[in-house]
């Protein structure tokens, strides 16, 4: 069935870059979302990617899809302490636009 | 800024009650979700409707239902609780546009059932 497999802790200095990585099994997904959620707070799309393209950089996030392996992976450069959450990968389920297929979520924890 | 709301934060439940979980969305969205969130296993969906009365089974639909009777509700149903039902309830909510749809979630119901 679909799965996706990520991480479920990362642990990275602050100023250093975080990369969290998430493997998936079906490569029709359209489009690849990284959606944030922050302590006592709810979850909030963050980036995502389009399944024909191999790479979108926004500001700190880069965001690396290698298709051919059902890799994809978010960058996080000059890390914060803001940035300490729970980053879900989550693909679109074949077949529809709307429904997602949702990771177990890294926590991302900073070191000072 | 899109508002999607839940009517509890905090919930307990003795085992066999029924319980209702509401959510409201303010943006006129087609789709609305129910997940319900536990630790080490990410977001699992358990119902998804695409319109008023429509409805999906999403993946662990066992022990539950739903109501969706007007555009901007989505009611979730524990017909008898049980304490494997712990856990926290996220309600989302979606254009139902093509292409990049993102999901709106509210802020969750921490269910405990005893």
């Amino acid at each position: 069935g679909e799965d996706v497999e990520q991480s479920l802790f990362l642990s990275v200095r602050e100023g250093d870059s975080s990369v969290i990585n998430c493997t998936y099994t079906d490569s029709s997904s359209t489009y690849l979302y990284w959606y944030k959620q922050e302590p006592g707070a709810g979850l909030q799309l963050l980036t995502y990617i389009f399944s024909n393209m191999d790479m979108k950089q926004d500001q700190r996030l880069t965001v690396l899809l290698n298709k051919k392996d059902k890799h994809l992976s978010l960058r996080i450069a000059d890390t914060q302490t803001g940035d300490s959450a729970i980053y879900f990968c989550a693909p679109t389920r074949p077949a529809s636009n709307y429904q997602l297929i949702w990771g177990a979520g890294t926590k991302l924890i900073i070191k000072p | 800024d899109v508002k999607v709301t839940q009517s509890s934060r905090y919930l307990v439940k003795r085992t066999g009650e029924k319980v209702f979980l509401e959510c409201v969305q303010d943006m006129d969205h087609e789709n609305m979700f129910w997940y319900r969130q536990d630790p080490g296993l990410g977001l699992r969906l358990i119902y998804f409707s695409y319109d008023v009365k429509m409805k999906e089974k999403g993946d662990i639909p066992e022990g539950y239902s739903v109501s969706r009777e007007k555009k901007e509700r989505f009611s979730l149903i524990l017909e008898s609780a049980s304490t494997n039902q712990t856990s926290m309830y996220l309600c989302a909510s979606s254009p139902g546009d093509r292409g990049v749809t993102e999901q709106f979630f509210g802020p969750g119901t921490r269910l405990t059932v005893l």
